[in-house]
């Protein structure tokens, strides 16, 4: 079974400050990790994934998430928060053991207000 | 303009009522997917498709169903089963295969039932 917690309902930052949002994971193999953004009353919109290979992911919008197997973690991080990046912000796991159903299984999601 | 749309964007219905969401794709994606979105719940799998003409259960697919007739096309009907219906709906595609790709959503359907 894969399962993703997203501790922080809500994270607030000063805009200027770096900003993180927290994201750990369950699978039974190993995990493609996913963080998508969601602006009010609209679809989801993808960010960034990590499927193998370096344990740093850049991103779309200036984001980049890190990848810690030790930890079962995938916070996502960026350096300067901007107000614009207030949303609300999901993480997502697909375990590769998972051949049959292959669909993503979604944290429960984190609001960024970014303050001016 | 490649993407996936999705209509009406604001849904209003009575109780006892079946009513069809449209999902439609031009990404020429093999799979397609349909989530409820509640608040403080994240989003929840209903039903799920990886190829024309067959489809699968979800995590919530009771009082839900669908049809695969094309490859471009993923309608949900939220039928007077589902006990509680008013949720926002929302459609993705993603290509299909063991590689694993993202997904790609819809604007999503905001429906009401009174």
């Amino acid at each position: 079974a894969q399962s993703v917690a997203q501790p922080e309902d809500q994270v607030n930052v000063a805009e200027g400050n770096p900003l993180t949002v927290k994201c750990t994971y369950s699978v039974s193999g190993n995990p493609y990790l996913f963080w998508y953004v969601q602006y009010p009353n609209r679809g989801l919109q993808f960010l960034l994934k990590y499927i193998t290979g370096d344990n740093l992911v850049k991103g779309s919008y200036g984001f980049e998430a890190e990848f810690n197997k030790s930890q079962t973690s995938f916070h996502l991080k960026k350096p300067s928060a901007l107000v614009s990046d207030s949303a609300l912000y999901f993480c997502a796991v697909r375990d590769t053991l998972d051949t049959g159903r292959r669909a993503l299984t979604f944290g429960s999601g984190t609001r960024l207000q970014v303050q001016p | 303009d490649g993407g996936i749309t999705q209509s009406p964007k604001y849904l209003f219905r009575k109780e006892g009522q079946n009513v069809t969401l449209s999902c439609e794709q031009n990404l020429n994606h093999d799979a397609m997917y349909w989530y409820r979105q509640d608040p403080g719940q994240g989003l929840r799998l209903i039903y799920y498709s990886q190829i024309v003409n067959d489809f699968q259960k979800g995590d919530i697919a009771e009082g839900y169903s669908v049809s695969r007739e094309k490859k471009e096309s993923f309608p949900l009907t939220v039928t007077s089963a589902q006990k509680n219906p008013t949720a926002f709906y929302l459609c993705a595609s993603s290509t299909a295969g063991l590689a694993t790709h993202e997904q790609y959503f819809g604007p999503g359907t905001r429906l009401t039932v009174t």
